[in-house]
């Protein structure tokens, strides 16, 4: 079965401390892999995708980077704009166009 | 603004009762795609409609259906419905059936009590 994997699943940050969320899976061949930003009661933000190992993308303070068993989302020098869930969702080759989410991971950043 | 519209936005209903939620997609998306966010269980693949044709079916009950119309507006339709169907009901569009990324609505969200 198509699994993702977030962590963690709550992460608190000063302003301006840099770090990474990451999202693991398990698929039988990856497609893309999709990062969203959510805000509460709000529809997912499309951020990123990403289809092939080696891949990076960046956006503003994020950068999105992808390897053969995970992607992780490096957030650098956060500002409390950024305090949002963060969900990464895998699209899986030979089934369906659907995406596969993970939990999420719940970001606050504290000015 | 993604551009995918849903409507309503909150709805309340009694146990056992029949809603139908509408989503009408960003100009020129021919994808129609629905899901069920619970707080315990994430974002959950329900439906996906391509160009007027049912393409994906996820853990969809049987309670629920969907269709996609010639305009390509869509509906959900939950029906005898249930304490646990309380959740956010999200529609996403895309341009073509795969490999682009989907852009999702603000959201209904259903209060069964």
């Amino acid at each position: 079965e198509d699994q993702v994997t977030q962590s963690p699943e709550a992460l608190r940050l000063q302003e301006g401390e840099s770090s990474s969320l990451n999202c693991s899976y398990t698929v039988s061949g990856l497609r893309g892999l999709f990062w969203y930003r959510q805000d509460p009661g709000k529809g997912p933000e499309f951020l990123f995708t990403l289809y092939s190992a080696g891949e990076e993308k960046e956006k503003e303070r994020l950068k999105a980077t992808l390897t053969k068993k995970e992607s992780f989302l490096h957030i650098t020098a956060p500002k409390p704009e950024d305090s949002a869930t963060y969900l990464c969702a895998v699209q899986v080759q030979g089934g369906s166009e659907k995406l596969v989410f993970g939990k999420g991971t719940k970001l606050t950043v504290n000015p | 603004d993604s551009g995918v519209t849903q409507t309503p936005k909150h709805l309340i209903t009694a146990t056992g009762q029949r809603v139908t939620l509408r989503c009408s997609p960003r100009s020129g998306d021919l994808s129609v795609y629905w899901y069920q966010q619970s707080l315990d269980q994430g974002l959950q693949f329900l439906i996906h409609y391509y160009n007027g044709e049912e393409r994906a079916k996820g853990n969809i009950l049987e309670r629920f259906s969907a269709q996609q119309f010639p305009d390509l507006h869509s509906e959900l339709n939950l029906s005898s419905l249930e304490l646990g169907d309380s959740a956010l009901y999200f529609c996403a569009s895309s341009v073509y059936d795969r490999d682009t990324e989907a852009f999702f609505g603000q959201g209904t969200r259903l209060t069964v009590v």
